[in-house]
């Protein structure tokens, strides 16, 4: 069984409707994070989580909201869909070393497309 | 905050090798990793340097010098199955990891 999973793995969504990704991890770690790549670009980050009670927003916030309901799940939400939201969103856990080292291990990913 | 520059793209053939460059500035550097990603798949992790030096993993090593602020992935004997993109990324203290642009590696036959 995969350590990351997200559901959906595909959603198309219509303008200004409201949609949930869901994000779910069985490697007990503390850090969670939400991506989103668009096509031939890297990673950006939307939303990270230290820990159930800590939220962050990350590069590209405007129009997401997250919920850590709990260690293991993170849930990202985009209240009024727009086109421009269209992109893969991956979510990822990570584990913090000794030395700092963060080895980050990420979901499938979910592939969005807003109409 | 943090930043990172590496090459968009970088075509070679099967067998040949790839240097991939990574410039990074940042405050409170831990360390440079590498992912891979191939289409449609998900990033995953190839290699961490937290010290100055070379680190090799099979066919792929990764280099760090913390004085230059600067890192490389190397690939050797290119494979068809190498064809990704390669991201570089800081990590930093108290602060998660940055993401450089990625890399894409095209191996041609």
């Amino acid at each position: 069984d995969a350590d990351v999973t997200q559901t959906p793995r595909n959603r198309i969504t219509k303008t200004g409707k409201r949609i949930m990704l869901e994000c779910s991890q069985t490697k007990g770690h503390d850090r969670m994070y939400w991506y989103r790549q668009d096509p031939g670009l890297g990673l950006r980050l939307i939303y990270y989580s230290f820990d159930v009670k800590d939220i962050n927003k990350g590069e590209i916030s405007d129009g997401y909201s997250v919920s850590r309901q709990a260690q293991a799940k993170f849930s990202l939400s985009l209240e009024s869909a727009i086109p421009n939201q269209t992109a893969l969103y991956f979510c990822a856990t990570s584990d913090l070393l000794a030395g700092g080292q963060e080895t980050q291990y990420f979901g499938p990913g979910t592939r969005l497309l807003v109409l | 905050g943090q930043s990172l520059e590496q090459p968009s793209e970088v075509t070679a053939v099967e067998g040949a090798i790839v240097q991939i460059n990574c410039t990074y500035q940042t405050s409170g550097f831990y360390g440079l990793s590498w992912y891979q990603q191939h289409d449609g798949g998900a990033p995953t992790f190839l290699s961490y340097n937290a010290l100055d030096g070379l680190e090799e993993t099979g066919r792929f090593s990764s280099f760090l010098s913390r004085s230059d602020s600067y890192g490389y992935l190397l690939l050797q004997e290119l494979q068809m199955k190498d064809s990704a993109s390669y991201f570089c990324a800081v990590g930093a203290a108290g602060n998660k990891l940055t993401f450089g642009g990625g890399t894409r590696v095209l191996v041609k036959p």
